[in-house]
């Protein structure tokens, strides 16, 4: 399987724990995204990396989120002192400069805070 | 604030009837519109549209994006029940690939 993978694909805590979620982008891949997904939401952008390089973050990030692209190969979603809010799915997304176009996802790990 | 808008939030449709989603987006240095089709899990990539009037299709689906009117249309013929999904629309913009925003999705259901 050559498309983008992400570990675990369930992962449910206790508040206050931290967690850390793993992806693995498409390998000709330089770019890569994290998601979070409410239901009935779409997908809201968290961050973008370009190589190993993090460009972009957004505001939903708080201080107790924290993203590496050690290698520019796989990156991983670190959440410190889990709240029940931060419950959702989390996406992984990878793309090239090149085509074909748009951003390929990974399946998703869902995340429960108990 | 930037934000895309989808229209409508839920379709129900019986097999055979041809639908049309619907994309509205207002955003600062547009860049391109992207379909997305998202059944149980992630979202799986259908096109993405930077120029508008030039319609793209794929078997009954199709897509054309209006910089005019700042919206974008997905239609889908002669539905099948496999067309069930969540029809998400993106769209990048800013000066960076990683500034992508997604509307919230029209949720279709194609009864038999």
């Amino acid at each position: 399987d050559t498309g983008v993978s992400q570990n675990p694909r369930h992962k449910i805590t206790k508040r206050g724990q931290n967690v850390t979620f793993r992806c693995d982008p498409i390998s000709e891949h330089n770019r890569l995204y994290w998601y979070r997904q409410t239901l009935g939401q779409g997908p809201e952008f968290l961050t973008y990396f370009q190589n190993e390089a993090q460009l972009e973050k957004s505001r939903l990030l708080s201080d107790r989120f924290s993203a590496e692209r050690p290698k520019g190969s796989f990156s991983t979603l670190e959440i410190q002192r889990t709240e029940q809010g931060d419950s959702a799915m989390y996406l992984c997304a990878s793309s090239s400069p090149g085509r074909p176009p748009g951003q390929y996802f990974g399946p998703g790990t869902r995340l429960t805070v108990t | 604030e930037d934000k895309v808008v989808q229209s409508p939030l839920s379709l129900v449709v019986h097999e055979g009837d041809t639908v049309t989603l619907n994309c509205s987006y207002e955003v600062t240095n547009f860049r391109s519109l992207l379909w997305y089709k998202q059944e149980k899990k992630a979202p799986t990539f259908l096109f993405m549209l930077t120029s508008s009037g030039i319609e793209k299709k794929s078997g009954r689906l199709s897509s054309i994006l209006d910089k005019k009117e700042l919206s974008s249309i997905l239609n889908i013929t002669a539905t099948q029940t496999g067309d069930s999904a969540i029809y998400l629309c993106a769209v990048v913009y800013g000066g960076s690939q990683g500034n992508l925003i997604f509307g919230k999705g029209t949720k279709l259901s194609v009864k038999p």
